[in-house]
């Protein structure tokens, strides 16, 4: 079964600061998807950025980056420019080619501080 | 679209009541998912539907828990009779491309007491 792992319960950042959420993932497979939900006080799950496994290139979106290694199993995301509205639980996530059945990692909490 | 739109957003109930947690998805989408999440486990996914019919309810953690979709555009959650031990936030998500791409509701806070 697969397995994510984010090592980081809480991190902290200054506002217009960057940083990097650690995921890393166990599994046999070849063909996954790997992603990164926010999930801020509103409880609302919000999908942040995707990657597929194939591709060997990075994902971004606007401020949000990944650092994919395929090898490591590792999933980092990087936020550059943080703002106050980034503070938010955020959640690595797997998903097999082969179902539907999405595994979340336990979840990092994150503060950006003025 | 609206969005999943996810009914109540807050329950409180007693323990041995029947609860009924109900979502609408977002029109089109053919893939439904109903997750929870609590401090202990996490998100986790308990059942999902493709087209109204159920595919995998492995995550249903026991009889005490069933899932309904009457029509594309309803699905209900269902604990009868609920205990404590249920308490936390149920989330609908729906895709109209399998997990890959799922739009989440806002969840409903489950209290049982």
């Amino acid at each position: 079964a697969q397995t994510v792992t984010q090592s980081q319960p809480e991190m902290s950042v200054q506002e217009a600061e960057t940083v990097t959420l650690s995921c890393t993932y166990d599994t046999s497979e070849n063909n996954y998807y790997l992603f990164w939900y926010k999930q801020p006080p509103s409880r609302q799950m919000i999908l942040v950025i995707r990657q597929e496994a194939y591709k060997q290139q990075n994902a971004t979106e606007n401020r949000f980056s990944v650092n994919f290694q395929k090898a490591a199993k590792s999933f980092s995301l990087k936020i550059s420019d943080s703002q106050l509205g980034d503070t938010a639980m955020y959640f690595c996530a797997f998903l097999s080619y082969n179902n539907n059945d999405m595994r979340f990692g336990a979840g990092t909490r994150l503060t950006v501080k003025p | 679209d609206a969005g999943v739109i996810q009914s109540p957003r807050h329950e409180v109930t007693e323990m041995g009541q029947e609860v009924t947690l109900r979502c609408k998805p977002i029109s089109g989408h053919d893939y439904l998912f109903w997750y929870r999440q609590t401090m202990m486990r996490g998100l986790e996914l308990l059942i999902y539907f493709n087209n109204n019919v159920p595919i995998d309810d492995s995550g249903m953690p026991e009889d005490r828990f069933s899932a309904k979709m009457p029509n594309a555009s309803f699905s209900t959650l269902k604990i009868q009779p609920s205990e404590p031990r249920d308490s936390a936030v149920y989330f609908c998500a729906s895709s109209d491309r399998r997990a890959e791409k799922l739009f989440f509701g806002s969840g409903t806070q489950l209290s049982v007491l």
